[in-house]
């Protein structure tokens, strides 16, 4: 079992649907990355939040501690949203200060 | 141009090759990453650097060599590519403090492939 889960793996909406994507993991962390990823290949952070909740823009991240999952959401989605989302768990894991990734969720959304 | 560049963009070589993969930030941040990223394996940590001179392993450091002289400079070397090193490679920096409270800013990436 992979140490960070994210479903679903693959996405498809229609412009200006409200989009959640999950990520869940089994080990403790101090913080929670979302990263997005553009169909060029280029990585950019969108989030780091290790309690409660984030907004920027039309992106909410939430993250529930207790449960150890997280969820990114997109209100009134776009085509240019289409990417592959990357969630990240970070803190001491197996003795050592590193980041663990999911596989990412391949978003895409229709005009 | 500041930020983070990785050079070559693309490279090809063959079994048995020695590679060098280039990375620059403009930032003076100290910490330094390389990822790999396959498909099925999502990113993963190859070495990582806190600072100059200032090295360590990640989760897959076999077949790579790492150094950091100058903060701004963080080049992987593969010491004698294999065809399991074909692979999109990603530098990333982050301010001080390390990964756990900073983002991470991703380079463009270096596509590898070795025949």
């Amino acid at each position: 079992k992979n140490e960070v889960e994210q479903s679903p793996q693959n996405l498809t909406a229609q412009e200006g649907e409200f989009i959640t994507i999950n990520c869940s993991y089994s080990v403790g962390i101090s913080a929670l990355h979302w990263l997005q990823q553009h169909p060029g290949g280029g990585i950019v952070s969108l989030f780091m939040l290790s309690s409660g909740k984030k907004k920027h823009g039309r992106l909410i991240a939430t993250i529930n501690i207790q449960e150890k999952h997280s969820s990114l959401h997109i209100t009134a989605s776009h085509p240019r949203d289409s990417a592959v989302y990357i969630c990240a768990a970070g803190g001491i894991i197996q003795g050592a200060q590193k980041l663990v990734f999911g596989q990412g969720t391949r978003l895409t959304i229709n005009p | 141009d500041a930020g983070i560049t990785q050079s070559p963009r693309y490279k090809i070589t063959e079994t048995g090759r020695q590679v060098t993969l280039m990375c620059h930030q403009t930032w003076s941040h100290s910490y330094m990453f390389w990822y790999r990223q396959d498909l099925g394996h999502g990113l993963r940590l190859i070495y990582y650097s806190a600072a100059a001179d200032i090295t360590d392993k990640g989760e897959v450091p076999d077949g790579y060599v790492v150094s950091r002289s100058k903060t701004e400079n963080f080049p992987l070397t593969l010491e004698s590519a294999t065809r399991s090193q074909t692979s999109v490679y990603f530098c990333a920096s982050s301010e001080s403090a390390g990964v756990l409270f900073y983002e991470q800013y991703f380079g463009p990436g270096t596509r590898l492939t070795v025949t």
